[in-house]
């Protein structure tokens, strides 16, 4: 069965520090991966999403992922943290062998500190 | 640009009672998705419309919840009685299909369900 690992579930960075969200994925086949933000009260928003072309994937709002078979990760950064990037973060893993449901972590709440 | 839209936002019930929520998904979107997001949990998918045709509801209570999609268009889900672990923010998404897992899933603002 499919299943995500968020690793943290609360980072807090400085503003203009890296952010590091990370996500680890089982899966027997190869998946498609996601990550969603989402404000309080609010729905999922798509960052980015990894279709098995580019490794590198790069989102919206200075968001990137990089896939990594070997280690099965997908890894969220962003170079420099605002303080409108303060949400939940939920990475995602969708594959044939389960219907294609979409199975999220547990979420990642990122603090940013003026 | 097109969003998909839920009413109502928040909703305060006593358990026993009868609650319904409704979801109008992007326009042209043949798979509508229930969601169920418990307070510091990812969300849980309850059940999966492709047009008028349920496609997965594996994770739907059926003794007490109830989802329809009539005309394929827009959808109702119901819970009777509600019970205090009810207590949950419910998604309605929407995507072009089922069939492409790359399609993404538009989600709405969600229900914030309150049971007392």
């Amino acid at each position: 069965a499919q299943s995500v690992t968020q690793l943290g579930s609360h980072v807090s960075v400085s503003e203009g520090a890296l952010v590091l969200l990370r996500c680890n994925y089982s899966s027997s086949v190869p998946p498609y991966l996601f990550w969603y933000v989402q404000y309080p009260n609010q729905g999922l928003q798509l960052l980015l999403k990894y279709t098995s072309a580019a490794t590198l994937v790069k989102g919206i709002n200075g968001f990137e992922a990089e896939f990594k078979k070997s280690e099965t990760s997908f890894h969220l950064t962003k170079p420099s943290a605002h303080m409108r990037d303060a949400a939940e973060y939920f990475c995602a893993v969708r594959g044939y062998n389960q219907g294609g449901k979409l199975i999220f972590g547990q979420g990642t709440e990122l603090s940013v500190k003026p | 640009e097109a969003e998909v839209a839920q009413s109502p936002r928040y909703k305060i019930t006593e358990k026993s009672q009868a609650v319904a929520f409704w979801c109008d998904p992007i326009s042209g979107h043949a798979t509508l998705y229930w969601y169920r997001q418990i307070l510091g949990q990812g969300p849980e998918l309850l059940v999966q419309f492709q047009d008028e045709s349920v496609v997965d509801d594996s994770q739907l209570p059926k003794d007490r919840f109830s989802a329809e999609r009539l005309k394929g268009v827009d959808s109702t889900l119901k819970i009777q009685p509600a019970e205090l672990g009810d207590s949950a923010m419910y998604l309605c998404a929407s995507s072009l299909g089922g069939g492409d897992l790359s399609y993404e899933q538009y989600f709405g603002p969600g229900t914030r369900l309150t049971v007392t």
